[in-house]
């Protein structure tokens, strides 16, 4: 592994199941994050965390988990997929929490029927 | 509290100069730039931090002004590897959440 990857590429899901996206990084970054991505509104911070064992919420939380039971990995859940959750999901990792670079991973296209 | 970028989209010639600006209304920390292919995940070009230190990307360089929360990217003799869009991304002080502009489209035309 080199750098940022995540799994799967893309999912097609039904309304109601419960997804988990998996993200893992071996630069052993401390910090690391889970952003959204939708046409016209950007990057939005779903949650954080400064490092393994602690998480953060970001700009729009509801209906996600997280996970950081170590530094490498760093898991998304939903609980129950709910069709505005379509969306192209990014992992990214930097250094430390502030005042570093974020690296991304590739994303991963997810769409709730 | 979305961070305001313009011009929201911009056509160039090879060569030319473009100018990308993003403006917040809260106090920032510190101001990332990255650019983002269609497809493809954002890439790093470019942090801001208060008080002055910035780290980077050779071949871009960029402003912050704290006092007026606006940061404004410049790119200069643009090529066509140059577009994409771009995205600032604003980071509160102390809260560790990072705020992003809903992004400039940038095509560089041959």
């Amino acid at each position: 592994i080199a750098g940022i990857t995540q799994a799967p590429t893309s999912q097609i899901l039904a309304a109601g199941r419960r997804m988990t996206l998996r993200c893992t990084q071996d630069m052993r970054h401390n910090a690391m994050y889970w952003y959204r991505q939708d046409l016209g509104l950007g990057l939005r911070l779903i949650h954080y965390s400064n490092t393994a064992g602690t998480t953060g919420k970001g700009e729009v939380p509801d209906g996600y988990s997280v996970s950081r039971a170590n530094t490498d990995d760093f898991p998304l859940t939903l609980a129950s997929a709910v069709p505005s959750q379509t969306s192209v999901y990014f992992c990214a990792s930097s250094a430390e929490v502030s005042g570093n670079e974020q690296f991304f991973g590739p994303g991963t296209r997810l769409t709730v029927l | 509290q979305q961070p305001v970028q313009s011009p929201q989209a911009v056509i160039l010639r090879e060569g030319e100069d473009a100018v990308i600006n993003c403006s917040s209304s809260k106090a920032l920390y510190s101001v990332h730039w990255y650019r983002q292919k269609h497809g493809e995940a954002p890439v790093f070009l470019m942090i801001l931090l208060k008080g002055g230190e910035q780290k980077g990307h050779d071949k871009i360089s960029a402003s912050f002004n704290e006092k007026k929360q606006q940061s404004s990217l410049y790119l200069t003799a643009s090529q066509l590897s140059y577009s994409g869009t771009y995205f600032c991304g604003t980071e509160d002080g102390g809260t560790y959440k990072y705020i992003f502009g809903t992004g400039t489209r940038l095509k560089v035309l041959a």
